[in-house]
């Protein structure tokens, strides 16, 4: 069974920061993914990777197979971008398994 | 862009009560999801269907709950008699072979 954890919980910076967002997990993967849930609830998914590095807009993620951890880094942090960040992982089989997010606040 | 589209929105029904959550997944997408997230929790998976059958399970989708592809294009999940627990969000997704999962806006259920 793997165990995705993710770090840290909460997070508050202000307008322009550099985000940096943890996620470990304990077992191999076959991919990873980075969603973006709004707090109306609705899921985004932002990345689907699987080694190296991803990068859209002002979002990059990485991977380390080796380590088990992925980072999520938002660059030039804008109020638009709170929200709670989730980690999910797929085994050899279908099933994800979602980290319990990360509650992001960029403050003006 | 395409979107996956779930209704209803939010559902209220009472303990004992038979609900049915719709889902109408990407046009010419072939792996299709469902999740529930109870509040506050995190997201746990439900079930996958691919190919006209369930490909994987949770051990949270027990006989009381189903799924099914009636007609090519709604994905349904079933619950057959509610408990206060199955209270969630619920959420639909759908994929195209290797690409990233496109998640619905989900149903709100609440079980009274």
């Amino acid at each position: 069974k793997n165990e995705v954890e993710q770090s840290p919980q909460n997070l508050t910076a202000q307008e322009g920061e550099f985000i940096t967002i943890n996620c470990s997990y304990s077992v191999g993967i076959s991919a990873l993914h980075w969603l973006q849930q709004h707090p109306g609830g609705g899921i985004v998914s932002l990345f689907m990777l699987s080694s190296g590095k991803k990068k859209h807009g002002r979002l990059i993620a990485t991977i380390n197979i080796q380590e088990k951890h992925s980072s999520l880094h938002i660059t030039a942090s804008h109020p638009r971008d709170s929200a709670v960040y989730i980690c999910a992982v797929r085994g050899g089989n279908e099933k994800l398994t979602f980290g319990t997010g990360t509650r992001l606040t960029i403050i003006p | 862009e395409p979107e996956v589209t779930q209704t209803p929105s939010h559902q209220v029904t009472q303990m004992g009560q038979e609900v049915i959550l719709r889902c109408v997944p990407i046009s010419n997408h072939l792996y299709f999801y469902w999740y529930r997230q109870i509040l506050g929790q995190k997201v746990e998976f439900l079930v996958s269907f691919y190919n006209n059958e369930i490909s994987e399970k949770s051990e949270i989708f027990d006989d009381q709950f189903s799924v099914e592809r009636p007609d090519g294009s709604n994905f349904t999940l079933k619950i057959r008699s509610t408990k206060l627990e199955d209270s969630a969000m619920y959420f639909c997704a759908s994929k195209a072979v290797l690409e990233t999962q496109y998640f619905g806006p989900g149903t709100r259920l609440l079980v009274l």
